[in-house]
């Protein structure tokens, strides 16, 4: 089977940094995703790590350690458009498994 | 940017009908995906389908659905006869490799009465 953590729910202030946390258990794991949810939409790709270590992509970076089972997503420069959910997925032979997500409130 | 649509964007059913969900993926995507998700609650996996076949399914997807490509554009989902718990909205995905990001349709909001 598979489980993955993360926190529920997390308030920032716009122009701060957040990082939300991701743990997971999985046999076969091939990959890790983040992804952003806006209410009523679909999720949309944010990054994907295969290999420890960190992946920058402008204001969003995550990092990804797999003896630990334990990714992490950096949000910098916090936006009020950046209030959304934010989903760990976990890629195990071709599936891809999503945590429940951490809704993310930004306060201005 | 090419995209995967979805129709139709809203169905109202009733219990025990049978409803086909429609997706167009992006037209160089290989490997396809149905999720679903009950309001309020997480993206879950139903199936993946490559190679004209599926290739894994959740134990969600019992009997009462299955897929299909019809052509070398569509990619159904049919449920034959709907439940009350089958009111959620369905996301199709597809990916260019094994791999590689989902991309997600706008999804299909089933209402089951």
């Amino acid at each position: 089977g598979q489980n993955i953590d993360q926190p529920t729910e997390m308030t920032a202030t716009e122009g701060a940094i957040v990082q939300i946390n991701c743990t997971y258990q999985t046999s076969g794991f091939n990959g890790l995703f983040w992804y952003q949810q806006h209410a009523g939409e679909a999720p949309t790709f944010l990054s994907y790590n295969v290999l420890d270590g960190l992946e920058e992509k402008g204001r969003f970076s995550s990092f990804l350690s797999r003896s630990k089972g334990y990714s992490y997503l950096l949000l910098k420069e916090l936006q009020m458009k950046d209030s959304a959910s934010y989903l760990c997925a976990v890629r195990r032979d071709d599936k891809i498994i999503f945590g429940k997500g951490t809704r993310l409130h930004i306060l201005p | 940017e090419p995209e995967v649509t979805q129709t139709p964007s809203h169905q109202v059913t009733q219990m025990g009908q049978e409803v086909i969900l429609r997706c167009v993926p992006i037209s160089n995507h290989l490997y396809f995906y149905w999720y679903r998700q009950i309001l309020g609650q997480k993206v879950e996996f139903l199936v993946s389908f490559y190679n004209n076949e599926i290739s894994e399914k959740s134990e969600i997807f019992d009997d009462q659905f299955s897929v299909e490509r019809p052509d070398g554009s569509n990619f159904t989902l049919k449920i034959r006869s709907t439940k009350l718990e089958d009111s959620a909205m369905y996301f199709c995905a597809s990916s260019e490799a094994e791999g590689r990001p989902l991309h997600f349709g706008n999804g299909t909001r089933l209402t089951v009465t």
